[in-house]
This record gives structure tokens, C-alpha cells and sequence, in this order.
């Protein structure tokens, strides 16, 4: 069975800075791209950052650019994304999700885990 | 980049109707397209990819069809479990994808 077990949320004021750790179980996890997607508390999904089943190549939504870095330890079986340069706008909570075809980045997002809330105030 | 509306907004439907949900891109997309189900409090579940291909367990009231730049999510029979939040995704942007505002389906 597919688990994604996001965990590193919490209270943060603006400025500062908060790692997500994903942890992942259920499938060979260093043949899927991965992906960060957060939610706004009553808004819609935005999609914030894929990376490559390698790690070698991450992708960034322009409005985390240069603040979020994602990456992957595929020996533990776990993403992270490192936020730093916290903003209030940055609120939300936080999912990790699967990319539905092996070795490929597709963005069709098959396992979702539930989600970690970052807070952002001072 | 590619914008994604959807419509209605919000749509107040009975158990039994049939629903059919839009999303419009302002840029072609081919058939790289993306239907979404969220219900409170939980995360989304992928119902369909590449326009038309319902997922593995997704019962088959769900359809989905289109391509271009219009695409529709239909159910067929309204079913209570139905009642949620429905969200479409392009994927045309390669690798920058991005969502629709979502579509909230409620009891009339």
C-alpha cells in the first residue's frame, strides 16, 4: 500500500524558515518523480515544486522561486522541501504526491498524502 | 502560462442529477488535462488523466472529456459520496503545472 507521511509543519514567523519532510513507503520510491502541492486555508490547490526520480532536476512555481529548494534521499525513502524567506502568503497546508508514471515527470498525481499546515505569523 | 478557469464556481445538485463541470485554458492544451476530487479535510484523488482516462477504482459515473483549450468532468448519477470539491490540472506547461480554482459541488 502506498503511504506518504508528510511532517516538519508548524508556526514560523515571516522571515524564517521550515523544512517538510515526506516520507514514503509502498513503492519503489527512486523510480517516481515527486511533487509539492499546498492549499491555502479555503482556497485552491497550487502547485509549488516537482522533482525528478533522480533528484537531478527540480522545478519551482514562480511565486517560491529562489526561496524553496526541494530535494530527495532516496536511501531513506523521504522528500524535503526547504522553505526559507517565509512569507504570510506562504500559509498553507503542505501535500507530497506521486507521480503517476515511473522514471517520467508527467505531473498526474496518483497518492497524495494528508497534508502538513504551515503557518506563517509573527 | 497557461490560466485554467472552471464553471460553475459552485453547484447545488441532488443525488441522482447529472453534473457536468468545465475547464476552460487560455491556451491549447492537447489533451493534458487533469480531474481532481477533494473532499473537507482530506487530500485530493486523481479521477482522470489525459482528458479522458478514468483511474483505477474511480466508479464509472465519471467521464471526462475534451481537448484544446475546453473540458468537461461529468457524473452521470449524483452519488452522496460525490458532494465534494472538484479541481482540474494542466499538464501542457511541462514542468510547470498549475490548477484550476475548483468547482464545489453541494446538496441543493
Amino acid at each position: 500500500e502506498v503511504q506518504l507521511v508528510e511532517s516538519g509543519g508548524g508556526l514560523v514567523q515571516p522571515g524564517g524558515s521550515l523544512r517538510l519532510s515526506c516520507a514514503a513507503s509502498g513503492f519503489t520510491f527512486n523510480s517516481y518523480a515527486m511533487t509539492w502541492v499546498r492549499q491555502a486555508p479555503g482556497k485552491g490547490l497550487e502547485w509549488v515544486s516537482s522533482t525528478s526520480a533522480d533528484g537531478v532536476r527540480a522545478y519551482y512555481a514562480d511565486s517560491v522561486k529562489g526561496r524553496f529548494t526541494t530535494s530527495r534521499d532516496n536511501s531513506k525513502n523521504t522528500f524535503y522541501l526547504q522553505m526559507d524567506s517565509l512569507r504570510a502568503e506562504d500559509t498553507a497546508i503542505f501535500y507530497c504526491a506521486k507521480d503517476m508514471s515511473a522514471r517520467i515527470l508527467t505531473g498526474y498525481l496518483d497518492f497524495w498524502g494528508q497534508g502538513t499546515l504551515v503557518t506563517v505569523s509573527s | 502560462d497557461i490560466q485554467l478557469t472552471q464553471s460553475p464556481s459552485f453547484l447545488s445538485a441532488s443525488v441522482g442529477d447529472r453534473v457536468t463541470i468545465t475547464c476552460r485554458a487560455s491556451l491549447g492544451i492537447s489533451t493534458y488535462l487533469a480531474w481532481y476530487q477533494q473532499k473537507p479535510g482530506k487530500a485530493p484523488k486523481l479521477l482522470i488523466s489525459g482528458a479522458s482516462t478514468l483511474q483505477s477504482g474511480v466508479p464509472s459515473r465519471f467521464s471526462g472529456s475534451g481537448s484544446g483549450t475546453e473540458f468537461t468532468l461529468t457524473i452521470s448519477s449524483l452519488q452522496p459520496e460525490d458532494f465534494a470539491t472538484y479541481y482540474c490540472q494542466q499538464l501542457n506547461n511541462y514542468p510547470l503545472f498549475s490548477f484550476g480554482p475548483g468547482t464545489k459541488v453541494d446538496f441543493k
